[in-house]
C-alpha cells in the first residue's frame, strides 16, 4: 500500500545547529514533492517544492533533496531560531491526481 | 494572512445535526480545497472545485458535500453529524487547477466539535 513517512517522535535541537527532517515513501512515484510549516490550531503554510528532476532546492535557510532512487526528501533548516518550532509536512502528487497526500508531519522544537 | 477567510472559527454542535463551513479564497484564485484534519488522520484532502465545477474528490463521506458559488466562495456542508466528524477543517484555495505544482494557500481552519 501507499505510504508517506514522517518520524511521529519530534525533533528537539539547540538554536544555531541545523534541522534535518526526513519523508520516506512507498509506493508512489511522485513528480513533484512539498514541505509545509503547520504551527498549532493554524493552516499549513506552503515553504518549498521540489520536483522530481531537481535534486536539491534553497531557501535562504531552507534546503530541500529529493532521491527518487532512496524514495526520500530531506528538509534542512540551517541556523534554527526558536521561531521555527513547528509541525513541518511534507506532500507528494500521487499518480498524476494533481492533488498532494500529506504525511502526517514532524514536531520541530527548537531551544534556545 | 493568507487572503483565505473561513467561518465561523469555532463551531460545537451535537450528534445527528447539520453544518455549513465556509470559504472565500484569496482574490483572484479559482480552485478552493477542503481537508479535514484529526489527530488520528492527519490533514485528509476531501474535495476540490475549480471555477464553480467540481474537479476533484478525496476522502468525502456521502453525508458531506459542498459547492463553489459564482463569486468563487466555498460552503461544506456537514450533516448527521457523528462523534468522529469533530476535526480541523481547512479551505486552501489556489490560482490554477493542480495543488501539486500550485501554492495552496490555507484558511485558518473551523474547528467542529461534536458532543
Amino acid at each position: 500500500s501507499q505510504k508517506i513517512e514522517q518520524n511521529s517522535e519530534a525533533l528537539n535541537i539547540q538554536e544555531g545547529k541545523t534541522a534535518t527532517l526526513t519523508c520516506n515513501y512507498t509506493n508512489y512515484s511522485p513528480a513533484y514533492l512539498q514541505w509545509y510549516r503547520q504551527d498549532p490550531g493554524r493552516g499549513p503554510v506552503f515553504l518549498l517544492l521540489i520536483r522530481e528532476n531537481e535534486k536539491e532546492k534553497r531557501k535562504e535557510r531552507l534546503k530541500v533533496t529529493f532521491d527518487t532512487t532512496l524514495k526520500q526528501s530531506l528538509f534542512h533548516i540551517t541556523a534554527s531560531q526558536p521561531a521555527d518550532s513547528a509541525t513541518y509536512l511534507c506532500a507528494l502528487e500521487a499518480g498524476g491526481s494533481y492533488i498532494p497526500t500529506f504525511g502526517r508531519g514532524t514536531s520541530l522544537i527548537v531551544h534556545p | 494572512d493568507s487572503g483565505v477567510t473561513q467561518t465561523p472559527k469555532h463551531l460545537i454542535t451535537a450528534t445527528g445535526q447539520r453544518v455549513t463551513l465556509r470559504c472565500s479564497p484569496r482574490s483572484g484564485d479559482l480552485s478552493v480545497y477542503w481537508y479535514q484534519q484529526s489527530l488520528d488522520q492527519g490533514l485528509q484532502f476531501l474535495i476540490q472545485y475549480y471555477n464553480g465545477e467540481e474537479r476533484a474528490k478525496g476522502n468525502i463521506l456521502e453525508r458531506f458535500s459542498a459547492q463553489q458559488f459564482p463569486d468563487l466562495h466555498s460552503e461544506l456542508n456537514l450533516s448527521s453529524l457523528e462523534l468522529g466528524d469533530s476535526a480541523l477543517y481547512f479551505c486552501a484555495s489556489s490560482v490554477g487547477l493542480a495543488a501539486s505544482t500550485d501554492t495552496q494557500y490555507f484558511g485558518p481552519g473551523t474547528r467542529l466539535t461534536v458532543l
